[in-house]
């Protein structure tokens, strides 16, 4: 199996620009996922494939990838950004699911 | 509107199992991939299972195989996990979600998840 490394914490003063990142063998294959979850609520896919936003999303999310290497990027962070996120992709043998361990984002 | 609804989480001693459900509605059900996603206490996401749509493929994390089934009734709009032999380390809440046609690790819509304590 394959393992997604996330950093655990991130922190973002408001209206500034954060990326949060996730490190993995598979990413330099699949596309990353991106999910947001405020405390007590499910989770929330806010990227997915190359850069692709569900409806609902605002543009201020963004995705890229670069080798080993996928990002979520909140241009203008606001208040209501602060949340954990995980990203997830598909494991090595292809029939798997891994996550990232998640980021918390202070929103400063 | 999606909606994804689950149920049969509780308190099982260790050793117990229990049947957890998923009631899909607003989406044609049988088109679509589902999922089972875990959140033990203050911890990440893990992935479970995923099931075909029509139920003839299933995967597991390794730490359930052999222990969890999930299973799907296209008819009654409905997915399932049946969880035997639970451990403390199965106690977390257990999210349902659709899986997105364009791939099987894009999890689109999610329940708000069941709550399964394992404890004596």
């Amino acid at each position: 199996s394959s393992e997604l490394t996330q950093d655990p914490a991130v922190s973002v003063a408001l209206g500034q620009t954060v990326r949060i990142t996730c490190q993995g063998d598979s990413l330099t294959s699949f596309y990353a996922s991106w999910y947001q979850q405020k405390p007590g609520q499910a989770p929330v896919l806010v990227i997915y494939d190359k850069n692709n936003r569900p409806s609902g999303i605002p543009d201020r999310f963004s995705g890229s990838s670069s080798g080993n290497t996928a990002s979520l990027t909140i241009t203008g962070a606001q208040a209501e950004d602060e949340a954990d996120y995980y990203c997830n992709s598909r494991d090595s043998s292809g029939n798997h699911v891994v996550f990232g361990g998640g980021t918390k984002l202070t929103v400063l | 509107e999606v909606q994804l609804v689950e149920s049969g989480g509780g308190l099982v001693q260790p050793g117990g199992s229990l049947r957890l459900s998923c009631a899909a509605s607003g989406f044609t059900y049988s088109s679509y991939w589902m999922t089972w996603v875990r959140q033990a206490p203050g911890k990440g996401l893990e992935w479970v299972a995923n099931i075909k749509k029509d139920g003839s493929e299933k995967y597991y994390v390794d730490s359930v195989k052999g222990r969890f089934t999930i299973s799907r009734d296209n008819a009654k709009n409905s997915l399932y996990l049946q969880t035997n032999s639970l451990r403390a380390e199965d106690t977390a809440v257990y999210y349902c979600a659709r899986v997105h046609r364009l791939a099987r690790w894009y999890f689109d819509y999610w329940g708000q998840g069941t709550l399964v304590t394992v404890s004596s």
